[in-house]
């Protein structure tokens, strides 16, 4: 399958500060990415979809002002988590869909995000 | 919207027994059904996936299957190996919104 990478595997970082975790679509142009955030022994949770050149658009109760979303390139997306607090610690996911074939989603191997 | 419910949550084999994981979603326009695998600390890796217009598909040990009336998708694992073991979800994706909806994880161990 295609291979997304993302960057960086894990951060810590203190309460207040900004992080970015950068995500890649590496054999394959992505014509939309998404951002799902994973809590221990749950589910995906999809935050955010976007599409190169355009604005993301955010699942209903994500904070589109401290989660930022930039889709770049048909390769590169990013999050910036703003003004990070330690409720924001989770496991954070890209995954990129390309137009080839049947459209399959395909997953980066996530973010460990932890605030001090 | 879309709702997809993954049974069960967790399922313990024998290494050489058969797994299997059912689902089932309910908005009929879905049309496209993948499984995930997730090793502990790792991102989901695609396995497999069915689209609606085909009511099975294999590849070596793993099957999926299809039931369109029934709405109803699983996943079948034969002649299990402890690497199996990790976690699976399963997926349904509408025509419309274009969004996956996940299933709530099948935690699958595979005892040597």
């Amino acid at each position: 399958g295609a291979v997304v990478s993302q960057h960086p595997s894990r951060v810590i970082c203190k309460s207040g500060t900004s992080v970015k975790i950068e995500c890649r679509s590496l054999d394959f142009q992505a014509t939309t990415m998404f951002w799902y955030r994973q809590f221990p022994k749950q589910s995906l949770m999809l935050m955010a979809t976007s599409n190169e050149g355009s604005k993301a658009t955010y699942e209903q109760g994500v904070e589109k002002d401290k989660f930022l979303i930039n889709h770049a390139s048909l390769t590169l997306s990013t999050l910036t988590v703003t003004s990070a607090h330690p409720e924001d610690s989770s496991f954070y996911i890209c995954s990129a869909r390309g137009e080839l074939g049947y459209n399959e989603q395909f997953f980066g191997p996530g973010t460990r995000l932890t605030v001090l | 919207g879309e709702n997809v419910e993954q049974h069960p949550s967790t399922l313990s084999v024998q290494e050489g027994d058969s797994a299997v994981i059912k689902c089932t979603y309910s908005d009929s326009a879905s049309n496209y059904f993948p499984w995930y695998k997730q090793e502990l600390g790792k991102g989901p890796q695609l396995i497999i996936d069915i689209r609606s217009n085909v009511g099975e598909k294999k590849d070596q040990r793993i099957a999926v299957t299809l039931n369109k009336t029934a709405k109803h998708f699983s996943l079948h694992i034969t002649e299990t190996q402890p690497e199996d073991s990790a976690v699976y979800f399963c997926a349904a994706r509408d025509t419309g919104f274009q969004k996956l909806v996940f299933g709530t994880g099948t935690r699958l161990l595979v005892s040597p």
